[in-house]
């Protein structure tokens, strides 16, 4: 099991509000991904990096935004949430051709 | 792009049975992942396949890559309550990983 943390694990906010979801990975990787995954559905990748400097949208369109300053930092943020945004947002690294998931950041907007 | 979809969606099984889950991409794979996600947690790797035709086992678990490299399977055998979650197969092509929408099994004790 590799070493990739998110926090918080759970968030409650209301609308208009500016967020930011927090992943951190110990293990050097250079890729890096966010997903959104709403309840017993498939993932959505939503950002990616292949390294520091280097940020790329996904697959869905997001209003989110990414940075990576550094490499084992990968921080996801929403200026202004919205109750549509609420979701479970999942983070991973990758090494070679295999994904490891933190535990994820379940989202809800009211 | 490139698109993944499992069949069935979900899969109710009595305990002790067989069952399989079948993923189709619409373009030919490098490689081909299983992921497992109990409820409530994250996706966890299970494995990969890469050669075409290729079948790997994990105790009663067999992953089969299909000879074109487009499709891929999971059976697993005397289904046990351990056995609930959903599970994902995931195409690598363009140096991205494409989830498909995942097969979510329960199991009848």
């Amino acid at each position: 099991e590799a070493d990739i943390y998110q926090t918080p694990r759970y968030l409650v906010i209301g609308t208009g509000k500016k967020i930011t979801l927090e992943c951190s990975q110990t293990m050097g990787h250079d890729k890096m991904y966010w997903y959104q995954q709403d309840p017993g559905m498939e993932l959505h990748l939503i950002h990616y990096s292949y390294g520091v400097n280097s940020t790329e949208k996904g697959d869905l369109s997001s209003e989110s935004t990414v940075s990576r300053i550094r490499t084992e930092h990968f921080p996801l943020t929403l200026e202004s949430a919205r109750p549509s945004h609420t979701s479970q947002y999942l983070c991973a690294s990758r090494q070679g051709h295999t994904q490891y998931f933190g535990p994820g950041t379940r989202l809800t907007v009211l | 792009g490139q698109q993944v979809m499992q069949i069935p969606q979900y899969q109710h099984v009595q305990e002790g049975e067989d069952f399989t889950t079948y993923c189709n991409s619409s373009t030919t794979l490098s490689n081909i992942q299983w992921y497992k996600q109990r409820p409530g947690g994250h996706p966890v790797f299970l494995i990969q396949l890469v050669k075409s035709g290729e079948v790997k086992k994990q105790k009663r678990l067999t992953f089969q890559f299909g000879e074109a490299k487009k499709n891929s399977s999971l059976h697993i055998t005397a289904t046990q309550t351990t056995d609930v979650g959903t599970y994902f197969c995931a195409g690598f092509n363009d140096y991205k990983l494409s989830f498909g929408a995942g097969t979510t099994v329960t199991v009848r004790a």
